[in-house]
């Protein structure tokens, strides 16, 4: 079993839809958990920080974190067709190891 | 720009060869972070670096070795290059103080196609 699952979709919505983008992880020492948004042939770039359970409100995109069922989310609300991209899920242990684990990615399509 | 600099952006080579990758990070950022994104395995952690020192290390193959030096650049040289190394390879530098609020800051990466 991979430590991140992530459904790689592809995912089509029409705009103004709500996305739902989710992970499952397997290694319950995992306590900082992140959202990437990756545009075609670029880099990664952050989009949401959490730690431990909960949720984080940015805008359009909320996170969400449950730790009891080793499961987060991803919400964008009122999608636009800029958000077309793929979007990765990471998470890493405590302390000073700021290695990231990244799920495989999730590829959506936001139709005008 | 995200300020994390890579060179090349791409690179052709052949089977057997050895190339080196590049990597400036973010000014002020201490730390290198060396990733590989492959379409079956996804991204991947090669290596980390910090103030020059080696810091942790992930699935990095014996043909692949890292450096930083003291200008806070790092190498990633790949050596008896494979087919299958063929996949782009990111850079990403982070200061400790941000990883709470910014976590890593990614390079464009470097597509390497081996022939």
């Amino acid at each position: 079993q991979k430590e991140v699952e992530q459904d790689p979709g592809p995912l089509s919505v029409p705009e103004g839809a709500i996305v739902s983008l989710n992970c499952t992880y397997s290694n319950s020492a995992f306590q900082y958990f992140m959202w990437y948004r990756q545009y075609s042939r670029k880099g990664p770039e952050l989009l949401m920080y959490t730690y431990s359970s909960g949720n984080k409100e940015d805008g359009r995109f909320t996170a969400q974190v449950d730790k009891s069922s080793k499961y987060i989310s991803l919400f964008i609300r009122d999608s636009q067709p800029s958000d077309s991209a793929t979007y990765l899920c990471a998470m890493r242990g405590g302390g000073s190891n700021y290695k990231l684990t990244f799920g495989k990615g999730t590829l959506l399509t936001v139709n005008p | 720009d995200s300020g994390v600099t890579q060179t090349p952006k791409h690179l052709i080579t052949a089977t057997g060869q050895r190339v080196t990758l590049r990597c400036s990070p973010r000014s002020g950022d201490l730390s290198v972070y060396w990733y590989q994104q492959s379409l079956d395995q996804g991204l991947q952690f090669l290596i980390q670096y910090y103030n020059g020192e080696e810091r942790a290390k992930g699935n990095i193959l014996e043909r692949f070795s890292a450096q930083q030096f003291p200008d806070l650049h790092s190498e990633l040289n790949l050596s008896s290059l494979e087919l299958g190394d063929s996949a782009l390879y990111f850079c990403a530098s982070s200061a400790s103080a941000d990883m709470r609020t910014r976590g890593y800051t990614f390079g464009s990466g470097t597509r390497l196609t081996v022939v």
